[in-house]
């Protein structure tokens, strides 16, 4: 079945510093991959996304590339911010160029400090 | 555009209750899924419903069910409540074929 290994926590940064969240994935096919941010006591948000090989997703200085080869979907920031401080989820959907029946990694707790 | 509207935000149930949480979706979105969120078991898929129908299930005991109705609202009920049902409850919509899922804020259940 599809599976996401996602770095362990937590990640403390200073503000500024450059930011690496490793994800790598198991599944059949042609998933799907996302990034989801999780802030205390809400919900998940679509960080960003990438539907076939060697997509870049980005948003609000974040990235991420899926790489086949590897079959990974590392996140990076090149200067991190007290705001972004949050859990990171990686993800997968199986179903090519949708978000059903999404699988998840564990979550990785980010806290930055000024 | 209103997001992800979830119902009751909190609630406290006792062992042997049954619950019911709702989910509005986006407006124009088909695709309503459900995950259950726990310290221990992470993010797990537990089903997701479309046009009323069921398409997934994932790996819950019949005590979990869910329903969708025309209006692309669903619910979902646990009956015969247990401790280890206390979790975070998650609804996510999506257009029919989108590539996009939009969380809601969750329900938080806690069983006593």
């Amino acid at each position: 079945g599809n599976s996401v290994t996602q770095m362990e926590g937590p990640v403390t940064l200073s503000e500024e510093a450059f930011l690496t969240i490793n994800c790598t994935y198991t599944a059949t096919g042609y998933p799907s991959l996302f990034w989801y941010v999780q802030y205390p006591g809400e919900g998940l948000q679509l960080l960003l996304k990438a539907t076939k090989a060697d997509d870049k997703g980005s948003n609000k200085g974040f990235e991420a590339t899926y790489r086949k080869e590897t079959t990974s979907f590392h996140l990076e920031k090149g200067s991190v911010q007290v705001s972004d401080s949050a859990v990171y989820f990686c993800a997968l959907s199986g179903d090519p160029g949708s978000a059903r029946q999404l699988t998840f990694g564990s979550g990785t707790q980010l806290t930055v400090l000024p | 555009k209103a997001g992800v509207t979830q119902t009751p935000r909190y609630l406290i149930k006792t062992r042997g209750q049954q619950v019911t949480l709702s989910c509005s979706p986006i407006s124009g979105h088909r695709s309503v899924s459900w995950y259950q969120q726990t310290p221990g078991q992470g993010l797990q898929f537990l089903f997701e419903y479309f046009s009323e129908t069921q398409r997934n299930k994932g790996n819950f005991p019949g005590r979990f069910s869910g329903r969708q109705f025309s209006n692309s609202r669903s619910e979902m009920n646990v009956s015969t409540l247990e401790l280890g049902d206390s979790a975070l409850y998650l609804c996510a919509s999506s257009l029919a074929g989108g590539a996009e899922a939009f969380f809601g804020q969750g329900t938080r259940l806690t069983v006593v």
